[in-house]
């Protein structure tokens, strides 16, 4: 059975950091496209980035140069390092696995981010 | 960026009646060398994450039920709940993958008239 369980969200300042986590089970962690996705309270779905197998990724722009993905295949583990947090980032954060085609098959529960002072 | 609309915004069924909720590209997304519409459906229920439901526009994602269709090309596309059930109710989101970034319409919320 898939199942992807995403930590490390809660409250934090703005200008803060936090790194979230997703880790992996059920399936070829290191074969297969990883994306986050967020969702801002009672908002819709905003992706935000991809990994692909090799490492290679891919970020939107209204976090490029603030968020990082990268993911450890030794750990079945993928993260999400998030700097300079705004207000705005505030969000329910899913890990989902990307299908090559870009389509998100499995979705974790989420992790809840909120930024504030 | 592709732009994904979509309409109504919500709506509101009987039990049993179809359901259409529709969705508009601001550019292809049919890739010509695959013949495919790079499109897929979400179904994302109160306090729970999305669920895949369709890709390819038209193919329904393992153990989803056959009331739920997709159709269109190119640019428009719609999703068909054929007999509304109770279970059914959810905000739908449509995606593109055509291309990155990877964007979704803004949802629409099916409720039970």
């Amino acid at each position: 059975e898939v199942q992807l369980v995403e930590t490390g969200g809660g409250l934090i300042q703005p200008g803060g950091s936090l790194r979230l986590s997703c880790a992996a089970s059920g399936f070829s962690f290191s074969s297969n496209y990883m994306s986050w996705v967020r969702q801002a309270p009672g908002k819709g779905l905003e992706w935000v980035s991809v990994i692909y197998t090799g490492g290679d990724s891919y970020i939107a722009d209204s976090v490029r140069g603030r968020f990082t993905i990268s993911r450890d295949n030794s750990k079945n583990t993928l993260y999400l390092q998030m700097n300079s947090l705004r207000a705005e980032d505030t969000a329910v954060y899913y890990c989902a696995r990307d299908t090559r085609f870009g389509v998100f098959d499995y979705w974790g529960q989420g992790t809840l981010v909120t930024v504030s002072s | 960026d592709i732009v994904m609309t979509q309409s109504p915004d919500s709506l509101a069924v009987s039990l049993g009646e179809r359901a259409t909720i529709n969705c508009k590209s601001s550019q292809t997304v049919l890739y010509s060398s695959t013949n495919k519409n790079y499109l897929a459906w979400y179904q994302q229920k109160p306090g729970q994450p999305p669920k895949l439901v369709i890709y390819w526009a038209s193919t329904r994602e393992s153990g989803v039920p056959d009331r739920f269709s997709g159709s269109g090309s190119g640019t428009d596309f719609t999703l068909t709940i054929s007999s509304l059930q109770a279970e059914d109710v959810a905000v739908y989101y449509c995606q593109q993958y055509y291309n990155t970034p990877r964007t979704f319409g803004q949802g629409t919320k099916v409720e039970i008239k």
